[in-house]
C-alpha cells in the first residue's frame, strides 16, 4: 500500500515562529503537492513539484516555501507564522501522469497564536 | 469566473436508498475528473476517474457519469450503509495542467 506520512498531526506555534512541516511518500512518486483545507473552500494547492529539486507554484504560494532535496521528502515552510495561516494541511503525491490518483497524508492541523 | 460547485449542506439519506451528489462546474473544459472521500480529520482517499470521453463509471457500489455538456458530474451510492458517511469531494484535471481543481465538498450523513 501506497504511504504519505506527515511529520505532525497537530501543531501549534505563535505568530512570526519559522514552521517545517514535513511530508514522506515510499512509492517513488514523482509528482508531491501541499495543500491547505478551510471549511467551505475546498483544497487550495500551495506547491507542487514535479520532480527532485523542481517546483511550482500553486494558488496561494504567499507565505510559504518548500523544499525537495530528495525524492520522497517534501517540506513546506513557513518562514513567519501568522494566524491567517492557521488551517489543515495535507500533503498530497502521485506517479507522473495527468489521469493518475493523488495518494494523501494523514494532514496536519496547524494552530498560529 | 471559473468554479466547481459542490452542494454545500449536508445530504441525509436512508440506509439501503441510493444516495447522489452533484458536482457542476463552470469555464472548464476537464479531460478528467475525480471524486475522493473525506473522514474527518484524515486525507482525502481516491474513488473514481471519469474521462471526458466516458459517460458513466462503475465500482462496485459507486457509479458516477460525467456530461459535459451539461457541466455535470453525478455521484451515486447505491445501497447505501451508515459506513459510507462522509464528505464527498469532485475534483477536475485540466489536459494541460498538473492541479487538480477542487470543489468544497458534499457531507453525507446515511442514518440507519
Amino acid at each position: 500500500d501506497v504511504k504519505v506520512t506527515q511529520s505532525s498531526r497537530y501543531l501549534v506555534k505563535r505568530t512570526g515562529e519559522k514552521v517545517f512541516l514535513e511530508c514522506v511518500q515510499d512509492m517513488d512518486h514523482e509528482n508531491m503537492f501541499w495543500y491547505r483545507q478551510d471549511p467551505g473552500l475546498g483544497l487550495r494547492l500551495i506547491y507542487f513539484s514535479y520532480d527532485v529539486k523542481m517546483k511550482e507554484k500553486g494558488d496561494i504560494p504567499e507565505g510559504y516555501s518548500v523544499s525537495r532535496e530528495k525524492k520522497e521528502r517534501f517540506s513546506l515552510i513557513l518562514e513567519s507564522a501568522s494566524t491567517n495561516q492557521t488551517s489543515m494541511y495535507l500533503c498530497a503525491s502521485r506517479w507522473t501522469g495527468m489521469d493518475n490518483e493523488q495518494f494523501f497524508g494523514p494532514g496536519t492541523r496547524l494552530t498560529v497564536l | 469566473s471559473q468554479k466547481i460547485e459542490q452542494n454545500s449542506e449536508a445530504l441525509n439519506i436512508q440506509e439501503g436508498k441510493t444516495a447522489t451528489l452533484t458536482c457542476n462546474y463552470t469555464n472548464y473544459s476537464p479531460a478528467y475528473l475525480q471524486w475522493y472521500r473525506q473522514d474527518p480529520g484524515r486525507g482525502p482517499v481516491f474513488l473514481l476517474l471519469i474521462r471526458e470521453n466516458e459517460k458513466e463509471k462503475r465500482k462496485e457500489r459507486l457509479k458516477v457519469t460525467f456530461d459535459t455538456t451539461l457541466k455535470q458530474s453525478l455521484f451515486h451510492i447505491t445501497a447505501s450503509q451508515p459506513a459510507d458517511s462522509a464528505t464527498y469531494l469532485c475534483a477536475l484535471n485540466m489536459d494541460s495542467n498538473y492541479q487538480l481543481i477542487w470543489g468544497a465538498g458534499t457531507k453525507l450523513i446515511i442514518k440507519p
